[in-house]
């Protein structure tokens, strides 16, 4: 695998579930994100990892926590969303100290929520 | 406050002209600009970027231009192609923190 991978690509849930998405990178980047892109929005940054530290951490709600083990794995956890959650979530990973913050992003997930 | 803007959400040219994307941005703080491509059902790839010290970037059929006291950039794609209909954000970066513009669909006919 090369680049920017994320599992799964789509993903149907109800409001009580509780899933994970999961995003790794095979670039040695040591700087990972999460976007959301709901339909007609700019992307939004939603958190921001550093060699594994949470750098950033865009005023979401609780019901999406982030996991970042190592600086190849990302996951975002979720339980208890709401309908307007349904959106494009992406990953992406930079180098952290490149001054363009080159951003090399994964195919994303499509998530509904009923 | 949407500190990144882009004014037309979709723009069509002929194949073999030049197309012309836009964006605005209100931040002065922005340090770097960056061009992105997204196709359907593919995340966005990096496609170009400029320094704020510049004011000119040019990498093949993409050339981008900053104008800081206007807060302009674009990105000029010429001759344009059918394989470059696509999405276009622009982003600007401000320490490390990408803001992106909400993407123009470039439709290129044969």
């Amino acid at each position: 695998e090369t680049g920017v991978t994320q599992t799964p690509r789509h993903l149907v849930m109800g409001m009580t579930n509780k899933k994970s998405l999961k995003c790794e990178q095979h670039l040695g980047h040591n700087a990972m994100y999460w976007y959301k892109q709901s339909a007609k929005k700019p992307l939004e940054l939603m958190f921001v990892y550093n060699f594994k530290e949470q750098t950033e951490n865009n005023s979401v709600p609780s019901r999406f926590s982030p996991e970042c083990p190592n600086s190849s794995h990302l996951f975002l956890h979720l339980h208890t969303l709401q309908p307007e959650d349904s959106a494009l979530y992406l990953c992406a990973s930079s180098q952290a100290r490149d001054p363009s913050n080159e951003q090399f992003f994964g195919p994303g997930t499509r998530l509904t929520v009923l | 406050d949407q500190q990144v803007k882009q004014n037309s959400p979709s723009l069509s040219v002929q194949e073999g002209r030049i197309s012309i994307l836009n964006c605005d941005y209100t931040n002065s703080m922005f340090d770097y600009f960056l061009w992105y491509k997204k196709y359907p059902a593919e995340g966005p790839t990096f496609l170009i970027s400029i320094s704020s010290i510049k004011d000119k970037n040019e990498d093949g059929r993409f050339t981008v231009f900053l104008n800081k006291s206007a807060k302009h950039l674009s990105l000029h794609i010429v001759p344009s192609q059918p394989g470059d209909s696509a999405v276009y954000f622009c982003a600007a970066n401000n320490a490390g923190k990408s803001t992106f513009g909400d993407g123009t669909t470039l439709t290129v006919k044969p």
